[in-house]
C-alpha cells in the first residue's frame, strides 16, 4: 500500500539559510499535518491543511510557512534557519469525510540539521 | 487545552515480563488515540489505533485499552523481548481539531 512520502530524508543547512521540506500524502488523502520533533522531545504540531486551505495552526514560527498544492502535496518552507530548528519533521496525511476524518498516517520524516 | 502524560518515563525490565505503559489525557472529548513506537533517531511506527467509541484493540502481543471517562489508556505488552526496546508514544486526537497531541513517551529497555 502507498505510504506518505517525504523528501528529502536528510538535509543539512547553515544558519540563516532556507530549507524546503516536501510531503506527498497517500493517494486520495486531502488533509496534511506537519509535526516537529526536537532532540529528546515529543512531536509538536505545526500546521495542517485541508483541501489546500490552512485548517489549523500550532506553534509554528513566523519564519516558517507552508502550503498545500492542487495535487495535495505540501511544502514546509523554513527561512533564516536557527540552530534550534534542527529536528525531525514529520508529515502525516488523512482523509476528511464530512464531519469525521480517517486516521493520520505518518511519513518517515525529514531530519534537518542546522550548522 | 489537551495535555497528554505518560508514566513511567523510563522502564527497564528483564526479557519475558509482561508490562503496562500508561497514558493520561485531560480532555475526554477525543476523536481517537494512537500508540506509536519510535526507535532512536527513527520515524514513528503505528502500533494500535483506538477510536473514541472503542474500548480496546489488540495486535499480536500488544493490547491497548481506552477509558475516555477517566482520560486514560494503557498499552499492555506480553512476554517482552529485547526487540521491543524503544520509546513508546501515545497521541490523542481531540474532536474538532484532529491534530495529534503527543505524550512525552516511555523509554523501554528489555534486557536479554
Amino acid at each position: 500500500a502507498a505510504g506518505v512520502i517525504q523528501s528529502p530524508r536528510h538535509l543539512i543547512k547553515e544558519k540563516r539559510e532556507t530549507a524546503t521540506l516536501k510531503c506527498y500524502p497517500i493517494p486520495r488523502h486531502d488533509t496534511v499535518y506537519w509535526y516537529q520533533q526536537g532532540p529528546g522531545q515529543d512531536p509538536q504540531f505545526l500546521i495542517s491543511f485541508y483541501e489546500k486551505m490552512q485548517s489549523d495552526k500550532g506553534s509554528i514560527p513566523d519564519r516558517f510557512s507552508a502550503q498545500q498544492f492542487s495535487d495535495y502535496h505540501s511544502e514546509l518552507n523554513m527561512s533564516s534557519l536557527e540552530l534550534g530548528d534542527s529536528a525531525l519533521y514529520f508529515c502525516a496525511s488523512s482523509q476528511l469525510a464530512g464531519w469525521s476524518t480517517d486516521t493520520q498516517y505518518f511519513g518517515p520524516g525529514t531530519r534537518l540539521t542546522v550548522l | 487545552k489537551q495535555e497528554v502524560t505518560q508514566i513511567p518515563a523510563a522502564l527497564s525490565v528483564p526479557e519475558g515480563e509482561n508490562l503496562v505503559l500508561n497514558c493520561s489525557f485531560t480532555d475526554s472529548a477525543i476523536y481517537n488515540l494512537q500508540w506509536f513506537r519510535q526507535d532512536p533517531g527513527k520515524g514513528l511506527t503505528s502500533l494500535l489505533l483506538i477510536q473514541s467509541s472503542q474500548r480496546e484493540q489488540t495486535s499480536g502481543r500488544l493490547n491497548a485499552s481506552l477509558d475516555k471517562s477517566s482520560g486514560r489508556s494503557t498499552l499492555y505488552i506480553a512476554a517482552s523481548q529485547p526487540g521491543d526496546s524503544a520509546t513508546y508514544l501515545c497521541a490523542v486526537s481531540t474532536s474538532g481539531t484532529y491534530k495529534y497531541i503527543f505524550g512525552t513517551g516511555t523509554r523501554l529497555k528489555v534486557l536479554a
